[in-house]
């Protein structure tokens, strides 16, 4: 594998359900990145996690649970989520957070869909 | 905080040469980027400028003014492969990353 893999790719699920969403970055990277990309909207930010500590956290809801057991896995945990956080959930990484020059390469995304 | 603007969708035939503008506020800056999205699939980097000037690339060429706030992508010698939404950013003082909305770009025999 190369680059950034996430898995799902597809997910629907019920507001009642717990499911976890897994990205995995083979790229020798020390930052990694949530992102949720709504139709018609700019990419928003959720977390970011700098050397496995989480530097960002962009006042997402609770029902979202970012975890990063190393620098190249991070989770995202879904718990009672709303048919509002429908969205392409994408992962990036970049070889550190706080420094000029590194672009963020991004996983496929998970298609979420909340029913 | 930042704000990004760029056209929602433009057209073009093949061959042709596409212009996609990028004006941005920002608190500080640290740069701007430009991906390249095709349906369904991920972002994928194309350009980065933190200077003033162009930065030619093959057929992709990205232009930087900081005292304007603007930024433009020009896309040469089009073909159907470019059809996809091309995203400018913008790394803030505080080296966050913020995305414009994106603009959906179709090729045309």
């Amino acid at each position: 594998e190369t680059g950034v893999t996430q898995t799902p790719r597809h997910l629907v699920m019920g507001m009642t359900n717990k499911k976890s969403l897994k990205c995995e970055q083979h790229l020798g990277h020390n930052a990694m990145y949530w992102y949720k990309q709504s139709a018609k909207k700019p990419l928003e930010l959720m977390f970011v996690y700098n050397f496995k500590e989480q530097t960002e956290n962009n006042s997402v809801p609770s029902r979202f649970s970012p975890e990063c057991p190393n620098s190249s896995h991070l989770f995202l945990h879904l718990h009672t989520l709303q048919p509002e956080d429908s969205a392409l959930y994408l992962c990036a990484s970049s070889q550190e957070e706080g420094t000029s020059g590194h672009e963020q390469y991004f996983g496929p995304g998970t298609r979420l869909t909340v029913t | 905080g930042q704000s990004l603007e760029q056209p929602s969708e433009v057209t073009a035939v093949e061959g042709a040469i596409v212009q996609i503008n990028c004006t941005y506020q920002t608190s500080g800056f640290n740069g701007l980027f430009w991906y390249q999205q095709h349906a369904g699939e991920a972002p994928t980097f194309l350009s980065y400028n933190v200077l003033d000037g162009l930065e030619e690339k093959g057929r992709f060429s990205s232009f930087l003014s900081r005292s304007k706030g603007y930024s433009y992508l020009l896309l040469k010698e089009l073909q159907m492969k470019d059809s996809a939404s091309y995203l400018c950013a913008v790394r803030s003082g505080d080296y966050k990353l913020s995305f414009g909305a994106g603009t959906t770009v179709t090729v045309r025999a």
